[in-house]
């Protein structure tokens, strides 16, 4: 079945630095893959996601990439803010007659130093 | 805005009880799905339902059980609640056909 490995598992940076997570996926039947943001006591929110027919999305301060060859997508967050502090996880759909599953990396926390 | 409500934010239970997570959704979606969430570990996939009274098992069904008597309505049940099974639960809802899943707050069980 699908497998996603995501890196790093945290990361600092600097209030108004970039900041860059990126994510493995296996099977390359998955054809989504979006990213969640999940603050302090509350459950994940989408944030943005990709499909296989596109390389890249950008949505304000957030960009996706994805390359389907390398079978790896990254998130990009550039001129960070504290409020983008947070877990991220990405994803990727299950692949071929997976239905809406959804197979999730392991997660990063963001922190951002004002 | 899509609601997914989780009946308890936090629940502390003993070993060997049986205990009901229950999750509601008002979007009229189709699909219902229960992850558990574990540092370092991210969100693994217990039981999902495409349909009322269909289920199917995810990538770590042992110890848990669900129902799915309403379309609304996914519950997550552990017979015998177990240490191993303190974690994070949160359940996610989401449209038939389409891949985007909406999350509830999630509730954080702790079993003594």
């Amino acid at each position: 079945g699908e497998n996603v490995e995501q890196h790093p598992s945290t990361l600092s940076v600097q209030e108004g630095d970039s900041a860059v997570i990126k994510c493995t996926y296996s099977d390359s039947a998955s054809n989504y893959f979006p990213w969640y943001k999940q603050e302090l006591g509350k459950g994940p929110q989408l944030i943005i996601d990709i499909r296989s027919n596109v390389g890249e999305k950008k949505d304000q301060r957030i960009a996706v990439t994805l390359n389907k060859t390398a079978k790896h997508f990254s998130l990009h967050i550039t001129e960070t803010q504290p409020e983008d502090s947070a877990v991220y996880f990405c994803a990727a759909s299950g692949g071929r007659n997976q239905g809406g599953k959804l197979i999730f990396g392991q997660g990063t926390e963001l922190s951002v130093k004002p | 805005d899509v609601k997914v409500t989780q009946s308890s934010r936090y629940l502390v239970k003993r070993t060997g009880e049986k205990v009901f997570l229950e999750c509601v959704q008002d979007m009229d979606h189709e699909n219902m799905f229960w992850y558990r969430q574990d540092p370092g570990l991210g969100l693994r996939l217990i039981y999902f339902s495409y349909d009322v009274k269909m289920k199917e098992k995810g990538d770590i069904p042992e110890g848990y059980s669900v129902s799915r008597e309403k379309k609304e309505r996914f519950s997550l049940i552990l017979e015998s609640a177990s240490t191993n099974q303190t974690s994070m639960y949160l359940c996610a809802s989401g449209g038939g056909g389409a891949y985007e899943q909406f999350f509830g707050p999630g509730t954080r069980l702790t079993v003594l």
